[in-house]
């Protein structure tokens, strides 16, 4: 089946560092695909949808000088937290299709932690 | 926000058929009933999605009513592994459209 995979699992910085998250659909191509934060006990939160060769369309509320996305190529998406600070530490998690009449598929995340 | 009802939460005896329900009463003639699991610290497991008729996976069955505005998800034989947190969405069916989250049910399998 589709397999959608990200980079890294898990990161610990400081303060002030700005931190990459790449997100890769292994055997399919994805025109589209979709950033997800997860705070403690808490759902899913969509921040913003990754378009290919074009910008990214960010959510309500979602700072997009903030979080950079990058979807220079069908198989590859990127998440930048610029100048992360501790209320960023979260679990980011992203998605994409296989076709349009597939389901998405999701990531296994990347856990954020900002000491 | 979320286009759906969930009850917070379930428990279920393992080996026991889970049922989950969900309501979606404001669900388009479009739309998709889609079905996801979050197990603790991993990124969302899609499970099943149907239209109107019920389906069945390997994973579990999804029977949806006559007027499409509730559904239940079926875990046949709920084993430990099952605890997680499922998610009942309505979209319509294309890679281009997003899934708003809501807050899920929360299935706690007992041994």
């Amino acid at each position: 089946g589709a397999v959608v995979s990200q980079h890294p699992s898990r990161v610990i910085c400081k303060s002030g560092t700005s931190v990459k998250i790449e997100c890769r659909s292994l055997d399919f191509q994805a025109t589209t695909m979709f950033w997800y934060r997860q705070f403690p006990k808490q759902s899913l939160m969509l921040m913003a949808t990754s378009n290919e060769g074009s910008k990214a369309t960010y959510e309500q509320g979602v700072e997009k000088d903030k979080f950079l996305i990058n979807h220079a190529s069908l198989t590859l998406s990127t998440l930048t937290v610029t100048s992360a600070h501790p209320e960023d530490s979260s679990f980011y998690i992203c998605s994409a299709s296989w076709t349009g009449d597939q389901p998405q598929h999701f990531g296994d995340g990347t856990r954020l932690s900002i000491l | 926000d979320a286009k759906t009802t969930q009850p917070p939460s379930m428990d279920c005896a393992e080996g026991r058929a889970a049922n989950l329900p969900c309501n979606h009463s404001t669900i388009s003639g479009n739309e998709y009933v889609y079905w996801y699991r979050q197990i603790h610290s991993q990124g969302p497991q899609y499970i099943i999605h149907g239209l109107k008729n019920n389906e069945t996976n390997e994973m579990a069955s999804l029977i949806i009513t006559e007027d499409r505005k509730s559904s239940t998800l079926i875990l046949p034989h709920a084993t430990l592994r099952d605890t997680a947190v499922y998610y009942c969405i309505v979209r319509v069916s294309g890679r281009d459209d997003k899934i708003i989250f809501g807050k899920g049910t929360r299935l706690h399998i007992l041994p």
